[in-house]
């Protein structure tokens, strides 16, 4: 069965500084990888997905995100956090085919100092 | 904005109540999801349409009864609610429900559910 770990609860930055985010996942086959960021009183919105090719994929907002075969990983990354990235961060992973059944990670709530 | 809406945004209701949660998507999608979201938890697959036809029950109590009248449209009855039934509902809908580049789930802002 699929697995996703998120060993971060709450995460705090200073805007301006760099964020990386950790999510590790377990399956026995190549994963499909998904980032999705939920914001106060709002749904999920994707941030950005790996099916398959480069392992480091680019998304909306300035986030990209790096899949490592050997770890297990799927960090998401940002250079320059602004204060409008604090929100609650999901990793998601899914089997593929014609599996729709994504397993999602508990979250990793982020807050933005000033 | 995500092209999925879902009505009421917040719900409280009391155990003998019944009340219906609805989700539209704009998206000319075919397949749409229930999702249970409760704090400190994952985000719970409850129930999958694909062209209005269930594909999924994840197990769920009856007590929740889905529908999907057409693929546009989705609702959740409720009846006889816990108060652990209290959490966020999420509707997502995709372009399909197999094959992963038309599998991109898009959400909606989610029903706030309080059982009292």
């Amino acid at each position: 069965a699929q697995s996703v770990t998120q060993p971060d609860i709450h995460i705090t930055v200073s805007e301006g500084a760099s964020l990386e985010l950790r999510c590790n996942y377990s399956y026995g086959a190549t994963p499909y990888l998904f980032w999705y960021v939920q914001s106060p009183g709002q749904g999920l919105q994707l941030l950005l997905k790996y099916f398959s090719g480069d392992t480091l994929v680019q998304g909306i907002k300035g986030f990209e995100a790096e899949f490592k075969r050997s770890q297990s990983s799927f960090n998401l990354r940002k250079p320059s956090v602004h204060w409008s990235d604090a929100a609650e961060y999901f990793c998601a992973v899914g089997p593929g085919g014609s599996n729709y059944k994504l397993t999602f990670g508990k979250g990793t709530l982020l807050t933005v100092n000033p | 904005e995500t092209g999925v809406t879902q009505t009421p945004r917040h719900l409280v209701m009391g155990m003998t109540n019944k009340k219906s949660l609805k989700c539209e998507q704009h998206l000319g999608h075919n397949a749409m999801y229930w999702y249970k979201q409760s704090a400190k938890k994952p985000l719970e697959l409850m129930f999958v349409y694909s062209l209005e036809e269930r594909v999924e029950n994840n197990s769920v109590p009856s007590r929740f009864s889905p529908e999907c009248p057409n693929s546009s449209h989705l609702f959740l009855h409720l009846h006889t609610l816990q108060p652990e039934d209290s959490a966020l509902y999420l509707c997502a809908s995709s372009q399909d429900a197999g094959g992963w580049a038309k599998n991109i789930q898009y959400f909606g802002a989610g029903t706030r559910l309080s059982v009292l």
